[in-house]
């Protein structure tokens, strides 16, 4: 089976812009979640989805926001970019409660 | 809210030696899982070892084990015989046995290993 895949894998955005991250997951796995690593805050959980439905959310302001579409795939969406968004972004996915597996991660830049 | 912290920001051992990392965590809860990861530089996060808080036996994975004890709410992680492969950040985390995939994260440690 193909693993987790993360697409871009590295982007560079300006304050104020917004950016699309996308997440393929194993295949059959339903559930995928999101986390944010910065060497600062650590590994901090964003949002998870099951069958297309946000199952629970983390700590951050509205405008890290996803979805997860009726193939599993799932997508997470930051708006109005802030440095602090700088970020290795990484998506992870499991099937019924066994391992999770983690994508490479998608390296944002804001400048 | 469920914390974990790893008191350890760096570690170091030689090749062949043992080396424990630390991990301690705070829950309400009665059933949950415990997990080591490991990242290596650049690389992705992939699973260590796992751990099932019903169950009293420690888990091993070849090289890799770890002490759970649920009392005093600690979870370490031993490497035997180390190599130089295991060079990576080491985190541990926890995860509710409730129908969620949030794991929540220590700080890591970050494990170098000398020939």
């Amino acid at each position: 089976k193909a693993g987790v895949t993360q697409t871009p894998r590295y982007l560079i955005k300006t304050r104020g812009q917004q950016v699309t991250l996308s997440c393929s997951p194993i295949s059959g796995h339903r559930s995928v979640s999101w986390y944010q690593q910065t060497p600062g805050q650590g590994l901090q959980f964003l949002f998870e989805y099951f069958s297309e439905t946000q199952r629970n959310k983390g700590n951050f302001p509205g405008r890290f926001s996803g979805r997860q579409f009726s193939n599993s795939r799932s997508e997470m969406n930051v708006s109005t970019l802030e440095l602090g968004d700088s970020a290795l972004y990484l998506c992870a996915s499991w099937e019924n409660y066994g391992e999770l597996f983690f994508g490479e991660g998608s390296r944002l830049t804001v400048l | 809210a469920q914390t974990v912290t790893q008191s350890q920001p760096e570690m170091s051992v030689q090749e062949a030696e043992t080396v424990t990392l630390s991990c301690t965590y705070d829950t309400s809860e009665s059933d949950y899982y415990l997990f080591w990861y490991k990242q290596p530089p650049s690389r992705q996060m992939i699973l260590v070892i796992r751990q099932e808080a019903y169950k009293q036996q420690n888990a091993t994975e070849n090289r890799f084990s770890v002490n759970f004890q649920k009392a005093a709410k600690s979870f370490s992680l031993k490497i035997s015989d180390s190599q130089l492969g295991d060079a990576a950040m080491y985190f541990c985390a926890y995860r509710s046995a409730l129908n969620t995939d949030k794991l929540i994260f220590g700080t890591g440690t970050r494990l170098q290993v000398f020939p």
